[in-house]
């Protein structure tokens, strides 16, 4: 079965750090993996899209890697703010043309 | 450009009785999603269009759910008779599609909060 795990479910921080939330699938034949940002009673923001072929992906202040071998992606935030405040969710497609499998999310809090 | 579009935002309804969600893609947006997100859950997907024919709709409850999206634009889900466990985010995503599901990269709505009490 195909399926999406983000540990830890929670994590808190002190601005200005740097922190790491962790993405896991089972199945390394995946098609593209996608990183979401959900404030609180509002909807997906989308923030990185990774295709197989890619080991990388920058915007801003975030990097989002992908290990297929290892089943794994990482989403690394620098000098974190009290605005990242927010759940973070990890999404894989692993067939062209099907839809997203999303893990239950990894929520942050950063305090200042 | 304008993002998806969804309506309502909130809606309360007693068991059994029905509701119907709509929503708007981007413009061009060949493929449609719906998605039920349960509290503290990931989303879940219910049904995904391309244009307007059904590619996946395993994990839609038929005997109560139903949705459609006539002319491969618009999209409505529809409940009846809702349920307690109904409670959700129902949310709604399109992305480009085309040649062998290529440009999957997907954008959501803003959501609709269903309350059954």
């Amino acid at each position: 079965k195909q399926e999406v795990t983000q540990i830890p479910a929670a994590l808190s921080v002190p601005e200005g750090e740097n922190l790491v939330l962790n993405c896991s699938f089972t199945d390394s034949a995946i098609y593209n993996l996608q990183w979401f940002r959900q404030d609180p009673g509002k909807g997906l923001t989308s923030l990185l899209l990774i295709q197989s072929s890619q080991r990388e992906q920058t915007s801003g202040r975030l990097n989002a890697s992908l290990d297929k071998s290892s089943g794994r992606s990482t989403l690394y935030i620098a000098a974190s703010q009290p605005g990242d405040s927010a759940t973070y969710l990890c999404a894989v497609t692993w067939q062209a043309g099907t839809a997203l499998i999303f893990g239950k999310g990894t929520t942050l809090s950063v305090s200042s | 450009e304008a993002g998806v579009a969804q309506s309502p935002r909130y809606k309360i309804i007693e068991k059994r009785q029905s509701v119907a969600f709509w929503c708007n893609p981007i413009s061009g947006h060949a493929t449609l999603y719906w998605y039920q997100q349960i509290l503290g859950q990931g989303p879940k997907l219910l049904i995904q269009f391309q244009n307007n024919g059904v590619v996946d709709d395993s994990q839609l409850p038929k005997d109560r759910f139903s949705a459609e999206r006539l002319k491969g634009v618009d999209s409505t889900l529809k409940i009846q008779p809702a349920k307690l466990e109904d409670s959700a985010v129902y949310l709604c995503a399109s992305s480009m599609g085309g040649v062998q599901g290529a440009n999957t990269e997907a954008f959501f709505g803003q959501g609709t909060r269903l309350t059954v009490v």
